[in-house]
């Protein structure tokens, strides 16, 4: 049982070229979502799926695009990279049962820098 | 809109004393709210949640905290830090029916022997 796996680890991209992210977990999980992680900003939340099929923005989300063709996949793409996007970039899958309970578990993170 | 606040940007203790982390949120239904810790290099790994029930939560690590609707806090503590605990350490909250997380800028612990 891998958990949420991101690669690769680590990237360096010039300014326009494209490259996508990859996530992909092995719990079943419903939810999966993309954050940018920044110094002194936090993780803010880029796109969202609800379920295969299935997504939306989140607080950041312009210059990335998503899609959930499978439960298991949620790669995230960066069309044209701009050194504005240089950060550690986590994915993370989550379910729900119960009474509202809740839990995400987190990928161990995609370090890229654009230049 | 849902906001997370974290005032204190940067904490150090001795090892051994009493720790408290500060977490305010912003959200206009019943929060998921979380506690966070990432290692140096490290992805996050969940310490507590509260959804709902008890408003004092206990987590791993010997970490608790204690929900207050009318403060609108979410405060992390543990009465004795070990030096393993410095980290940086991020309060969330979750929206959406718990999976689209909003977090706060983080709190750095560093801990003193």
């Amino acid at each position: 049982n891998a958990g949420v796996t991101q690669t690769p680890k680590f990237q360096v991209l010039k300014t326009g070229q494209s490259m996508t992210l990859q996530c992909a977990q092995d719990m079943n999980h419903e939810y999966m979502s993309w954050y940018r992680q920044d110094p002194g900003m936090g993780l803010r939340l880029i796109h969202y799926s609800v379920g295969a099929g299935i997504t939306d923005q989140g607080e950041v989300p312009n210059g990335y695009n998503v899609s959930r063709s499978t439960t298991e996949d949620f790669p995230l793409r960066l069309l044209s990279a701009a050194p504005s996007q240089t950060s550690v970039y986590f994915c993370a899958s989550s379910y729900t049962w119960g009474r509202g309970n809740t839990e995400a578990f987190f990928g161990q993170g995609t370090r890229l820098t654009v230049v | 809109a849902q906001s997370v606040t974290q005032p204190d940007i940067h904490i150090t203790v001795s090892e051994g004393a009493s720790l408290e982390l500060r977490c305010n949120y912003s959200y206009g239904a019943t929060p998921y709210l979380f506690w966070y810790v990432q290692s140096p290099g490290q992805g996050l790994q969940l310490l507590l949640k509260y959804f709902s029930g008890d408003t004092l939560v206990q987590g791993i690590k010997g970490f608790e905290a204690e929900f207050k609707r009318s403060q609108s806090s979410f405060n992390l503590r543990k009465p004795s830090v070990h030096w393993s605990d410095a980290a940086e350490y991020f309060c969330a909250v979750g929206v959406g029916t718990g999976n689209q997380f909003y977090f706060g800028t983080g709190t750095s612990l560093t801990v003193i022997p």
